[in-house]
């Protein structure tokens, strides 16, 4: 089946850095990628759609200058969390759609703000 | 507004089946889907259901739609101690496919 490759699988930063996570559809080209967050004990909470070669589409609440999503090519979308905080803290998804109707996700990106 | 529900945990022996439920509100879904979030790890695509379809099997996984009352079902057989896990249920929504995720029930397989 369609891999989804995401990296980092955990970080561990320092207030006020920032931190790039890439997603890459390995075997499929990926027209949309989604970035969802997950807090401890709580569903996926969608942040923003991701189509190549346009600007990402952010959810209500999502901050776009802070969370940057770039999505220069069909195979590879990245998320960086610009000047993070502890409340930044936490279990970071992406997920490629293929041409079909079918979701892959990535392993997940554990991300600790000290 | 778009909504999934789902209980949160559910217990059962090993060797009985789990039947793990669902229900959503967007009639106009197209695709339902059923992932699997082992601890520490990112989300499997157990199956889905496409929304004029009752029923899907596969292997010892079952899933039941009943689009009237929209609801739906994941049946797993002979439930192991390797199912343990949170299932989350998803509709898909909207053009591009956003998914609306319930909040995951967690499955607990008692030996």
């Amino acid at each position: 089946g369609a891999v989804v490759s995401q990296h980092p699988s955990w970080v561990i930063c320092k207030s006020g850095t920032s931190v790039k996570i890439e997603c890459r559809s390995l075997d499929f080209q990926a027209t949309t990628m989604f970035w969802y967050r997950q807090f401890p004990k709580q569903s996926l909470m969608l942040m923003a759609t991701s189509n190549e070669g346009s600007k990402a589409t952010y959810e209500q609440g999502v901050e776009k200058d802070k969370f940057l999503i770039n999505h220069a090519s069909l195979t590879l979308s990245t998320l960086t969390v610009t000047s993070a905080h502890p409340e930044d803290s936490s279990f970071y998804i992406c997920s490629a759609k293929d041409s079909g109707e079918k979701l892959f996700f990535g392993s997940g990106t554990q991300l600790s703000v000290l | 507004g778009e909504d999934v529900e789902q209980s949160l945990f559910l217990s059962v022996r090993e060797g009985d089946s789990s039947v793990i439920n669902c229900t959503y509100t967007d009639s106009s879904s197209t695709y339902l889907y059923w992932y699997k979030q082992e601890p520490g790890a990112g989300l499997q695509l157990l199956t889905y259901i496409f929304s004029n379809m009752d029923m899907k099997q596969d292997q010892r996984l079952t899933v039941l739609l009943n689009k009237k009352d929209k609801h739906l079902s994941l049946r797993i057989a002979d439930t192991q101690t390797g199912d343990s896990a949170i299932y989350f249920c998803a509709e898909g929504a909207g053009n591009n496919r956003k998914l609306i995720w319930g909040l995951g029930t967690s499955l607990a397989v008692n030996p």
